[in-house]
This record gives C-alpha cells, sequence and structure tokens, in this order.
C-alpha cells in the first residue's frame, strides 16, 4: 500500500519562505507531485518530480529524494492567498490512481 | 476549456432518496476519477474510469454507483446513503496513464439528512 506523512499544519509570515515536507511509503514509486487546495475549492495541481532533483515553478519549487523517500514543496516570497492546504501524492497500484497524503495546513499571517 | 465542472456544487439528501451528481470535462481527457473528502481530510479514490470503463473500484459501498455514458461526462447515482457519506465529492479527469497533472472539479458538497 502507500503512506505519505506530512506536517499537518504550518504557519508562516507573509513574505518569508516556507518548507512543506513528505514523506512516503509506496510499493512502487513513479513520482512525487503536490496539489494545493483553497478551503472549499478544488485541488489545483503544482507540480511534479519524476527524477531526484529540484524542480522551479515560479515561486513554487518542489525536490525529490528517491534514496530517502522524502520530498519537499519549497513556496518562496509567501503571499496571503497562499494560505490553503497542501497535499503530496503518489501513484497508487496500478495507473490513473492517485494517492494523497495527508496534506498541511498553510497559514500565512501578516 | 481546460476545466472540470461539476453539478450541483451543493445537495441535501435524505437517507431514502436518489440523486446524481455529474460531472463533465471537454479537455480529451480518457481517465476519470471520483474522490471523497472529509473535512480536514485529504481527497480518498471512489471509482476510476478509463477509456468510459470502469477500471478501478475501492471498495466503495454499493450505494454509490457510477456511470461514464462517454468520454467527456462521468455520474455518480446516490441511493439510500448514510449520514456519514456528508462530504465533498470531487470529479478530477487526466490524460490516460498519467499520475500528474490531474485536473479537479469545485466538487458537490452533499449532506445526507
Amino acid at each position: 500500500g502507500q503512506s505519505l506523512e506530512q506536517p499537518s499544519e504550518v504557519t508562516a509570515v507573509e513574505g518569508a519562505i516556507v518548507q512543506i515536507n513528505c514523506t512516503y511509503q509506496t510499493s512502487g514509486f513513479y513520482g512525487l507531485s503536490w496539489y494545493q487546495q483553497h478551503d472549499g475549492g478544488a485541488p489545483t495541481f503544482l507540480s511534479y518530480n519524476a527524477l531526484d532533483g529540484l524542480e522551479e515553478t515560479g515561486r513554487f519549487s518542489s525536490f525529490l529524494s528517491r534514496s530517502d523517500s522524502y520530498g519537499y514543496l519549497l513556496l518562496q516570497e509567501l503571499q496571503m492567498k497562499d494560505s490553503a492546504s497542501y497535499f503530496c501524492a503518489v501513484r497508487g497500484r496500478g495507473a490513473n490512481n492517485l494517492f494523497f497524503g495527508t496534506g498541511t495546513r498553510l497559514t500565512v499571517i501578516p | 476549456d481546460t476545466e472540470v465542472t461539476q453539478t450541483p456544487k451543493h445537495l441535501v439528501m435524505g437517507m431514502t432518496n436518489k440523486k446524481s451528481l455529474k460531472c463533465e470535462q471537454h479537455m480529451g481527457h480518457r481517465a476519470m476519477y471520483w474522490y471523497k473528502q472529509k473535512a480536514k481530510k485529504p481527497p480518498e479514490l471512489m471509482f476510476v474510469y478509463s477509456y468510459e470503463k470502469l477500471s478501478i473500484n475501492e471498495s466503495v459501498p454499493s450505494r454509490f454507483s457510477p456511470e461514464c455514458p462517454n468520454s467527456s461526462l462521468l455520474n455518480l447515482h446516490l441511493h439510500a446513503l448514510q449520514p456519514e457519506d456528508s462530504a465533498l465529492y470531487l470529479c478530477a479527469s487526466s490524460p490516460q496513464g498519467i499520475d500528474y497533472g490531474y485536473t479537479f472539479g469545485s466538487g458537490t458538497r452533499l449532506t445526507v439528512v
């Protein structure tokens, strides 16, 4: 089966940098993706890492270390609108089967 | 069109009612999904349709019945639900065989009374 653990809550100041960690256990690994979800909204795809290293997309970056079964999402120049829940996700058994982590609630304060 | 549209946005139903949730996408995606999300929890996979055929059923009770009439539409038929089935029901789509970049709808907030 799959298991993805994230910190439940993170609070950071506007303009700062925050890192959201994800450790995973999965029987077969194909890549780690990240989604953002505002309250009452749809999860929105942010980034994907299939190989080790850092992927940068604007203010957001995502890192993967397959040997450590670990990844993180890095948010820079935090804005109030970044307050949301963030989920890491991996492929479950078989294709077309996305399994989500426990989720991290990010609160950005002035 | 880069959206997944779900209707209705909110639904209140009694335990003896029959209702349906609808989902539509026009991105040409051949994989479509139903997820259930409880408050402060991650989305949980319920069903996967691949090329309009049910490929995954995550041991969902039979009171939930999915249907994929064509490559753009996905329905979830509800019957004899329980109050614990109250949740946000999310539809998503993706290209076939891809495990990232899913596009989610905004969901149907279901309350069973």
